[in-house]
């Protein structure tokens, strides 16, 4: 399967504690974007990467979300100190270089629920 | 603040006829449109976009149509199948600068398509 993959399909965790997910791009894909979705609302983009670089981080993004693409390759998103409103779909993307602008390849996506 | 609205929050077609799905947005800066489809348990999927320089696009069953005054675009899917049964999202970007690439959904629309 070429796609894009993300880990763990689906996470359940307490208030307060801390998650990882985990996305895989499509190989030679520059580009890797984070989306996070809630209940009857579109995706809404929270940080992208060209290759290892963080090329920009929206509002939403608190400072208890960092995420990481150390080798240009794989990237982590970390949830620190986990709330109930961080209970949303999250989900990767990722584009080659070069493409129509917005032609972006998802993951299924990690579906997070915080009790 | 919505950039990109979809108001029609779901749409019932008979097999065969004609889908409508409209899209409107705020921002003039955005200059490149794009619809995606998400089926339940995937992410979702590119299906065709638009330049801002064009005001029709056409692939296949589906086409997009662009109305840069009013800050409208429509896709039109003829004919429509049951396969076609998904949630539709329109998208918006701007084709250039840092925020290349950096997806500005809609809530999605939900397209139900009978036998």
């Amino acid at each position: 399967d070429t796609g894009v993959s993300q880990n763990p399909r689906h996470k359940i965790t307490k208030r307060g504690q801390n998650v990882t997910f985990r996305c895989d791009p499509i190989s030679e894909h520059n580009r890797l974007y984070w989306y996070r979705q809630t209940l009857g609302q579109g995706p809404e983009f929270l940080t992208y990467f060209q290759n290892e670089a963080q090329l920009e981080k929206s509002r939403l993004l608190s400072d208890r979300f960092s995420a990481e693409r150390p080798k240009g390759s794989f990237s982590t998103l970390e949830i620190q100190r986990t709330e109930q409103g961080d209970s949303a779909m999250y989900l990767c993307a990722s584009s080659p270089i070069g493409t129509g602008a917005g032609e972006q390849f998802f993951g299924p996506g990690t579906r997070l629920t915080v009790l | 603040d919505q950039q990109v609205k979809q108001n029609s929050p779901s749409l019932s077609v008979q097999e065969g006829r004609i889908s409508i799905l409209n899209c409107d947005y705020t921002n003039s800066m955005f200059d490149y449109f794009l619809w995606y489809k998400k089926y339940p348990a995937e992410g979702p999927t590119f299906l065709i976009s638009i330049s801002s320089i064009k005001d029709k696009n056409e692939d296949g069953r589906f086409t997009v149509f662009l109305n840069k005054s009013a800050k409208h675009l429509s896709l039109h899917i003829v004919p429509s199948q049951p396969g076609d049964s998904a949630v539709y999202f329109c998208a918006a970007t701007e084709a250039g600068g840092t925020s290349y690439g950096k997806l500005t959904f809609g809530q999605g629309t939900i397209l139900t398509v009978h036998p």
